[in-house]
């Protein structure tokens, strides 16, 4: 079973601090995208990256590709609890339209 | 509130036994896709419709079937259930199934095999 490794795969932070997650990959991704998925529903998507070193800001959450298209980051900026929640990365390699999902980090913000 | 709707909410069957789930996608969405998650095995991709053809397989077991409808809806076939089988089954959908298409996640169906 292929998947994207993430690192870490659980997060315990108090509200105010910084944070940020990492997905990596062997191989390169004609695209990524990142998920927040909360516990009973279906994931949402945040953003989709397709240009190696594209930075892309979404309020406090800040998302980076790899120059090499091989790994990505998620920066979150002053933590809320609102924030809490499994986030997933999830590529697609060049020439297939074949999802490959990340382990999955489960971040949870403290008041 | 995704626009994807998915049939049952939870279902609980037995080994041996044959489920279908079903996915009606946004309206306008050409592009269903079928994933399945675990505790153990994260969220994996299973296979991809677009406009009544399938586009995409993943990690697919052959037990496993799936097929998308004229009024493009889709289903998902799933037979000799095993317990391993158990897990949340999601559907998603997007307009023209590429890359860098948003997907539209439904709430998925829980599925127990006892």
């Amino acid at each position: 079973t292929q998947l994207l490794e993430q690192s870490p795969q659980f997060l315990s932070i108090q509200e105010g601090e910084n944070l940020t997650v990492y997905c990596n990959s062997s191989s390169v991704f004609s695209s990524l995208q990142w998920y927040r998925q909360e516990p009973g529903e279906g994931p949402v998507l945040l953003v989709t990256v397709v240009t190696g070193g594209e930075v892309k800001k979404l309020k406090r959450l800040t998302f980076q590709f790899g120059d090499a298209r091989k790994d990505s980051s998620l920066h979150i900026t002053a933590a809320q609890p609102g924030d809490t929640g499994l986030y997933l990365c999830a590529g697609t390699y060049s020439g297939t339209y074949k999802y490959i999902f990340g382990t999955g980090t489960r971040l949870k913000v403290l008041a | 509130d995704s626009g994807v709707t998915q049939t049952p909410k939870h279902l609980i069957t037995a080994t041996g036994q044959r489920v279908t789930l079903r996915c009606s996608p946004r309206s306008g969405d050409l592009s269903v896709y079928w994933y399945q998650q675990s505790l153990d095995q994260g969220l994996q991709f299973l296979i991809q419709y677009y406009n009544g053809e399938e586009r995409a397989k993943g990690n697919i077991l052959e037990r496993f079937s799936a097929q998308q409808f004229p009024d493009l809806h889709s289903e998902l076939n799933l037979s000799s259930l095993e317990l391993g089988d158990s897990a949340l089954y999601f559907c998603a959908s997007s307009e023209q199934g590429g890359n860098t298409d948003t997907q539209y996640f439904g709430p998925g169906t829980r599925l127990t095999v006892l």
